[in-house]
């Protein structure tokens, strides 16, 4: 079935420091994929999107490319902040309705 | 815009008891999508709602059900609870039945003891 693999955390960083979060996934067909991020005590953000092939989403200075040929997914930013500090979750989308199938999270630590 | 909102913000139940959570769609969104987050986990789909009538559902066992009503509001209702039932429950709001952009509320903590 449909998966989402995602680097184990948590991943720490020096402020200003480039990040980088890998994300696979398995399915058929081209799904939509996502980046959400979630925010201690709060629910979770949609954060950037691709819906096909080459497709680059980005927001806040994030950034991630559809890579059908590597089935990835990967999230970067060139210079972090302390408030990037949260967990973040790839996700891919398929199957007619709304369904999101989410990786375990990655959890990103920024420290001054 | 109201955003997504959820009730209560936490709850401790005893396992095989019955518990239902609560949730407000985003002012213009049809579409109620439920997920379950335990803890250091991704969440996980339930099921949707959409037009008052469930569109979807994941792996979970019939104890877990829903209704959504002409607001658009939508009920979780969890029976015969078990241990394992304790997570964060999420709810999503969209707008239309092929739309995985998504916008979550805050969750409701679920603990059983």
């Amino acid at each position: 079935g449909d998966s989402v693999t995602q680097m184990e955390g948590p991943v720490t960083l020096s402020e200003e420091a480039f990040l980088t979060i890998n994300c696979t996934y398995t399915a058929t067909g081209y799904p939509s994929l996502f980046w959400y991020v979630q925010y201690p005590g709060e629910g979770l953000q949609l954060l950037l999107k691709a819906t096909k092939a080459d497709d680059k989403g980005s927001n806040k200075g994030f950034e991630a490319t559809y890579r059908k040929e590597t089935t990835s997914f990967h999230l970067e930013k060139g210079s972090v902040q302390v408030s990037d500090s949260a967990v973040y979750f790839c996700a891919l989308g398929r199957g007619g309705y709304n369904k999101l199938i989410f990786g375990a999270g990655t959890r990103l630590a920024v420290h001054p | 815009e109201t955003g997504v909102t959820q009730s209560p913000t936490h709850l401790i139940k005893t396992r095989g008891q019955q518990v239902t959570l609560r949730c407000s769609s985003q002012s213009g969104h049809n579409t109620v999508s439920w997920y379950q987050q335990a803890l250091g986990q991704g969440p996980q789909f339930i099921f949707q709602y959409y037009r008052e009538e469930e569109n979807g559902r994941g792996n979970f066992p019939p104890r877990f059900s829903g209704l959504q009503f002409p607001n658009y509001s939508s009920e979780l209702n969890v029976n015969a609870l078990e241990l394992d039932d304790s997570a964060l429950y999420l709810c999503a709001s969209s707008h239309g039945t092929d739309n995985y952009e998504q916008y979550f509320g805050p969750g409701t903590r679920l603990t059983v003891t």
